[in-house]
């Protein structure tokens, strides 16, 4: 079974601080993406990667950006943490192999930016 | 920019009987693919089922099937035989060149 990891189920940080989430999956998967998910807007694509060291701007990049140095690892970082980004983060990877390939998700991380 | 509709915030099925969610898209593309996804409380997303716009065929797996009407731009979800577990959230996504998801149906199951 494909396993997407994602580092923290609960993280609590400060306004302004820097944050990292990561998220690892084990099945060689070329896409990889990251979520956020609101009560009442779904999910909400923020970037995606289509290969190592590329990255692509979702629908709601701002305030976000995404390293991908090796293709299991998919990190997501908040530059400057402000509170409208409390949500809960889903991490998701797929394979290129077949275009219909659907997506895997991690558990997700609560994060509360208080 | 593509869209994924889902009309009903909540919706609750007597356990054993049949529901069905509503999904609607916007596309101008002919070849896609349209996913259900289902997220119990606390829990992972996982994948429901599958269908491609190039298949005319409705998609089934077991208890769970779609009623796909591309020219509606409609795939709504059929749940038979409804059973507490099937409580969750039910997502609708479409897969063009990116994935779109809707904003959700919960499901409720009475017992």
């Amino acid at each position: 079974d494909v396993k997407v990891t994602q580092s923290s189920r609960y993280l609590v940080k400060r306004t302004g601080e820097k944050v990292f989430l990561e998220c690892v999956q084990d099945m060689d998967h070329e896409n990889m993406f990251w979520y956020r998910q609101d009560p009442g807007l779904g999910l909400r694509l923020i970037y995606f990667s289509y290969d190592v060291k590329m990255k692509e701007k979702g629908d709601i990049p701002e305030g976000y950006s995404v390293s991908r140095e090796k293709k299991e690892r998919f990190s997501l970082i908040l530059e400057s943490a402000s509170t409208n980004q409390t949500s809960m983060y889903l991490c998701a990877s797929s394979s290129d192999s077949d275009s219909n390939q659907p997506q895997h998700f991690g558990d997700g991380t609560r994060l509360s930016i208080l | 920019a593509q869209t994924v509709t889902q009309s009903q915030p909540e919706m609750s099925v007597q356990e054993a009987e049949t529901v069905t969610l509503s999904c609607t898209y916007d596309t101008s593309e002919s070849d896609y693919y349209l996913f259900w996804y289902k997220q119990p409380p606390s829990r992972q997303m996982i994948l429901v089922i599958r269908q491609e716009a190039y298949k005319q065929q409705n998609a089934t797996e077991n208890r769970f099937s779609v009623n796909f009407q591309k020219a509606a731009k409609s795939f709504s979800l059929k749940i038979s035989d409804s059973q507490l577990g099937d409580a969750a959230m039910y997502f609708c996504a479409y897969f063009g060149y990116q994935f779109y998801f809707g904003t959700g149906t919960s499901l409720t199951v009475i017992p």
